[in-house]
């Protein structure tokens, strides 16, 4: 069946670092992928998607592009910021129905 | 605040007992789901319904679990008989139809003794 696969944490980043949190998926049509994020005591939050291949989303300035040849959508950010720490979870639907997570990054930016 | 509300936040009971969770969906949202979250793992999706109609169930939704919309507005979960496998944190979803961004309230969290 569909799943998730996301880069193991704790990711640890000093500010202003660059930030690339590896994504990879198993899917059977052409899922829609999306990155949510987790700020501690919240609910998930979507942070951006992608429904086709080669779509790029951003938010926040945060970027993932979705490769159909290598099945991955990975999350980067040019310079991360202390309020970036958060679990980001990478995720698709192949019928906004059913939707598959990854099991989840856990970012730390230190000052 | 016009988001996805849960109730209660955290739930403690022993093993055995029934437990029932609502979650309130964004007003014109017709689609709303349900998942379970463990320490350390990604939402698994549990069910999902559309209006008042139940559309789709995990295999995860074992016998003991039952959920319902029966106005299509609120949902209820509810776990009977209560196992010490359920503790997690269970979340509710909801959309505004197919192929739309799934917005998700804070959770309720289970803890079985």
């Amino acid at each position: 069946g569909d799943s998730v696969t996301q880069m193991e944490g704790p990711v640890t980043l000093s500010e202003e670092a660059f930030l690339t949190i590896n994504c990879t998926y198993t899917a059977t049509g052409y899922p829609s992928l999306f990155w949510y994020v987790q700020y501690p005591g919240e609910g998930l939050q979507l942070l951006l998607k992608a429904t086709k291949a080669d779509d790029k989303g951003s938010n926040k300035g945060f970027e993932a592009t979705y490769r159909k040849e290598t099945t991955s959508f990975h999350l980067e950010k040019g310079s991360v910021q202390v309020s970036d720490s958060a679990v980001y979870f990478c995720a698709l639907s192949e019928n906004n129905n059913d939707m598959r997570f990854g099991a989840g990054t856990r970012l730390t930016v230190k000052p | 605040d016009t988001g996805v509300s849960q109730n209660p936040r955290h739930k403690i009971t022993k093993r055995g007992q029934n437990v029932t969770f609502r979650c309130d969906p964004i007003s014109e949202h017709n689609r709303l789901y349900w998942y379970r979250q463990t320490l350390g793992q990604g939402p698994e999706f549990l069910t999902y319904f559309q209006n008042e109609a139940q559309l789709e169930k995990s295999r995860l939704l074992s016998d003991r679990f039952s959920a319902e919309r029966p106005k299509g507005s609120f949902s209820t979960l509810e776990i009977q008989r209560t196992e010490q496998g359920d503790s997690a944190m269970y979340l509710c979803a909801s959309s505004l139809g197919a192929r739309t961004e799934q917005y998700f309230g804070p959770g309720t969290r289970l803890t079985v003794t």
